[in-house]
């Protein structure tokens, strides 16, 4: 069974520029996490879809959003870039929409911003 | 707010010796789980151990164990007969078992390094 995928593996953008980063959830699973894992600073909790719908979303800036697509994939989106936004993006999905259900983490997108 | 702490930014250990990575959060709920997640060199994270609150008896896989201590907020990891493969970036969680904060909260991590 194919594991959490992401895509682009990395992406190197400019200050104010947008970039999308994609995550495939496992097969049948239903929700969709998004952390950020800055240097030093741990995982930080960006967002969290299920059945298509945003259910939760960390302590970022709207310009952090995304979507989740009727097959459970999921788009993240930072628009404006900063330098401080250069970090590892990790995509989580799990079968069931509680956290108390494990997540499933994807390789990650290596995001860079000059 | 929910928080967690790992004390430790590095640890080593000598192969075959074993090793305890410590973990400490703050809560005010009753109903939720602890999971110990390893972060190699090649960055996927993965599921060592997970813990559900309710219960008393301490978590094991393999060569992990976890002492769970409720009162005291502490989740420690054990990680007996240490190998070269266990050099990793450990993580520490927390989940809430019902509500809306469907995500998990992490700590910083403890750097593993694994000595031949």
């Amino acid at each position: 069974e194919a594991g959490v995928t992401q895509s682009p593996t990395h992406l190197i953008k400019t200050r104010g520029q947008q970039a999308t980063l994609r995550c495939s959830p496992i097969s049948g699973h239903t929700s969709v996490y998004w952390y950020q894992q800055a240097l030093g600073l741990g995982l930080q909790f960006l967002l969290w879809y299920d059945e298509g719908e945003e259910r939760n979303r960390g302590n970022f800036p709207p310009r952090f959003s995304g979507r989740q697509f009727p097959n459970y994939s999921s788009e993240l989106n930072v628009n404006a870039l900063e330098l401080e936004d250069s970090a590892l993006y990790l995509c989580a999905s799990s079968l069931v929409p509680r956290a108390a259900d494990t997540q499933y983490f994807g390789p990650g997108t290596r995001l860079t911003v000059l | 707010a929910q928080t967690v702490t790992q004390s430790q930014p590095e640890m080593s250990v000598q192969e075959a010796e074993t090793v305890t990575l410590s973990c400490t959060y703050d809560t005010s709920e009753s109903d939720y789980y602890l999971f110990w997640y390893k972060q190699p060199p090649s960055r996927q994270m993965i599921l060592v151990i997970r813990q559900e609150a309710y219960k008393q008896q301490n978590a094991t896989e393999n060569r992990f164990s976890v002492n769970f201590q409720k009162a005291a907020k502490s989740f420690s990891l054990k990680i007996s007969d240490s190998q070269l493969g266990d050099a990793a970036m450990y993580f520490c969680a927390y989940g809430l078992e019902e509500g809306s904060q469907g995500n998990l909260i992490f700590g910083k991590g403890t750097k593993l390094s694994v000595k031949p």
